[in-house]
């Protein structure tokens, strides 16, 4: 199995739709991550959690918003999707500061 | 703001070369940086990260070279395979009383190798 599970693989969606992204890890880590990418914009934050109580910004929260239900598990929500919110949404972990990510394998998601 | 950014675009080598990814980054508190590959459909991978205490680490064919007086990252790759074909990125992380450890990403290198 893998360390960090992004569900679903693939998502088209309609515009004005509330759509959940769901991410499970199995590493133990306390701090998560989500990440958009785009062509030639690469990866870009949208928001993070360092523990079950810790939830943060990242540069591009807005439209979207997130839930860390327990330790392993970190849900990211588009409340109203819209379709430049089209893109590859990655989750990933750490085990804490300077240390690297461990990456899922990502969400395609479509908004028509 | 800070910043990490990628020498080229696009970096085309033949197969049995050494391929060279170079990388800038802004800030100079920065101590960890990280480099991981992209396959077409994946997720990044984790290939070789150096501290800031080092100037060269070591992997299996991956070679990481860390400047930090003029704040320059480079990936070498040995005797490049068709399966090194992906896009490469690197990263940084900082340190000091703002730290959160988040690392900041370049935008990618795409390495194509010709058979």
């Amino acid at each position: 199995d893998a360390d960090v599970t992004q569900t679903p693989r693939n998502r088209i969606t309609k515009t004005g739709k509330r759509i959940m992204l769901e991410c499970s890890q199995t590493k133990g880590h306390d701090r998560m991550y989500w990440y958009r990418q785009d062509p030639g914009l690469g990866l870009r934050l949208i928001y993070y959690s360092f523990d079950v109580k810790d939830i943060n910004k990242g540069e591009i929260s807005d439209g979207y918003s997130v839930s860390r239900q327990a330790q392993a598990k970190f849900s990211l929500s588009l409340e109203s999707a819209i379709p430049n919110q089209t893109a590859l949404y990655f989750c990933a972990t750490s085990a804490g500061a300077n240390y690297g990510y461990t990456f899922g394998s990502g969400t395609r998601l479509t908004v028509v | 703001g800070e910043s990490v950014g990628l020498h080229l675009p696009t970096l085309s080598v033949q197969e049995g070369d050494n391929s060279i990814i170079n990388c800038a980054y802004s800030n100079s508190a920065s101590d960890y940086f990280i480099w991981y590959k992209q396959e077409s459909g994946k997720g990044p991978q984790f290939i070789i990260d150096i501290r800031s205490n080092m100037d060269k680490r070591q992997g299996q064919r991956v070679t990481v070279l860390l400047n930090k007086t003029v704040k320059h990252l480079s990936l070498q790759i040995a005797a490049t395979q068709p399966g090194d074909s992906a896009v490469y990125f690197c990263a940084s992380a900082g340190t000091g009383s703002s730290n959160t450890g988040k690392l900041i990403f370049g935008q990618g290198t795409t390495l194509q190798v010709k058979p």
